[in-house]
């Protein structure tokens, strides 16, 4: 168990609509990650957030937006969702306040999306 | 830009073979390796990195030596198991740009009795 608690673990939805994800970093954590991992282009990297801010961006669709509250905990926003927005969406926190950053993850078990 | 380069799978081996996944990377500064493994329907654990040239990483059996001259960090096992069955991520991380981790496309291990 990485400590990581993502939910739904699965989902499935229509073209056209807006889901979402949620995720419960580790005890301490104060970076969250979401990753997209498609049979087609393995796990891409789609935002970051530390302490509630908007950190790293990587191949993020604007249909997509994602947010950290001040609980630390996080939530990626999906909509106007297409057939190929099926995935399986990662969560992964990393680095305890105060220590430092070394690019080691700690991953949830996914949000597994299916659009129809 | 960072990447990095794994080879294709599926790997199929029977159980006590030797193992060996090839990973290369390419790095815009001084990276730390890592090898991640994903079993059947859990996310990405960490399986063993290392942070510096000639660093070897290891756990559970596998084993990873960090080869900055031919910029690889090959996963190797003496003798595989079935139970050993899994998705395998080599992956790298640059000091600076927060960190994020860059991954290859993994490499799918099935082990037969």
């Amino acid at each position: 168990d990485s400590g990581v608690t993502q939910t739904p673990k699965h989902l499935i939805t229509a073209t056209g609509q807006r889901v979402t994800l949620r995720c419960s970093p580790r005890s301490g954590d104060l970076s969250v990650y979401w990753y997209q991992q498609s049979l087609d282009q393995g796990l891409q990297f789609l935002i970051q957030y530390y302490n509630g801010e908007e950190r790293a961006k990587g191949n993020i669709l604007e249909r997509f937006s994602a947010q950290q509250f001040p609980d630390l905990h996080s939530e990626l926003n999906l909509s106007s969702l297409e057939l190929g927005d099926s995935a399986l969406y990662f969560c992964a926190s990393s680095v305890p306040g105060g220590a430092v950053n070394t690019g080691e993850l700690f991953f949830g078990e996914g949000s597994r999306l299916t659009v129809l | 830009g960072n990447s990095v380069t794994q080879m294709e799978g599926p790997v199929t081996l029977s159980e006590e073979a030797f193992l060996t996944i090839n990973c290369t990377y390419t790095a815009t500064g001084y990276p730390s390796l890592f090898w991640y493994v994903q079993y059947p329907g859990e996310g990405l654990q960490l399986l063993l990195k290392a942070t510096k040239a000639d660093d070897k990483g290891s756990n559970k059996g596998f084993e990873a030596t960090y080869r900055k001259e031919t910029t690889s960090f090959h996963l190797e096992k003496g003798s595989v198991q079935v139970s050993d069955s899994a998705v395998y991520f080599c992956a790298l991380s640059v000091e600076g740009g927060s960190y994020i981790p860059t991954f290859g496309r993994g490499t799918s291990l099935i082990v037969h009795p």
